[in-house]
């Protein structure tokens, strides 16, 4: 196992909710990936964060928003959930010195 | 954005065919990794691949860096149902920046 651990496994939500996902990195890991994966889909990055700021931020919204906390642990928000949301939700660790990614196992959010 | 396409999108090979997968972006890389994810499962990390021409070897899998650093190959020798997953390349334009995942080759092996 890759030491990443998120939480929850699963959720539904229905469409206009907000959704907090979570995710412990690694220990040591001072960078985190947030990606969003379709179904049948690659994962998309969301954003980065790095020493508690976000340093990189993909094509997502502004309801895309997140932190990352002394500890290196992070959070992803939703805000206004649409239907397409519905994805894995995927976070990834590592340290600043290398560029290995350590994948959690993933939220599958569902929003109907 | 960054462009990166994978072919093909699928493959069926029976058990103990070779299989191959390859990798384009639209820039020069600064590198490029490769991930296997199996079903229901998440991305594992394989290899990452820097300098231009550069292979690497894990058992049955070998990768490949192409000279001008644009493009990138996965090919395993003899594949095993073990192999079965998606396989995906991850770009970065220059070191630290994001990834950016492909589009993705789902292997099934029939035994």
């Amino acid at each position: 196992e890759t030491g990443v651990t998120q939480s929850p496994t699963h959720l539904i939500k229905t469409r206009g909710q907000q959704v907090t996902l979570r995710c412990s990195s690694q220990s040591g890991h001072n960078t985190v990936s947030w990606y969003q994966q379709a179904l049948g889909q690659g994962p998309q990055f969301i954003f980065q964060y790095y020493r508690e700021e976000e340093n990189g931020r993909g094509n997502f919204p502004p309801r895309f928003s997140g932190l990352q906390f002394p500890n290196y642990s992070s959070e992803l928000n939703v805000n206004a959930l649409e239907l397409d949301d519905s994805a894995l939700y995927l976070c990834a660790s590592r340290k600043e010195s290398t560029d290995t990614q350590y994948f959690g196992p993933g939220t599958r959010l569902t929003v109907l | 954005g960054q462009q990166v396409m994978q072919i093909p999108q699928y493959q069926h090979v029976q058990e103990g065919e070779d299989f191959t997968t390859y990798c384009n972006s639209s820039t020069t890389l600064s590198n490029i990794q490769w991930y296997k994810q199996r079903p229901g499962g998440h991305p594992v990390f394989l290899i990452q691949l820097v300098k231009s021409g550069e292979v690497k070897k894990q058992k049955r899998l070998t990768f490949q860096f192409g000279e001008a650093k644009k493009n990138s190959s996965l090919h395993i020798t003899a594949t095993q149902t073990t192999d079965v997953g998606t396989y995906f390349c991850a770009v970065q334009e220059w070191a630290g920046n994001q990834f950016y995942f492909g589009t993705g080759t789902s292997l099934t092996v029939i035994p």
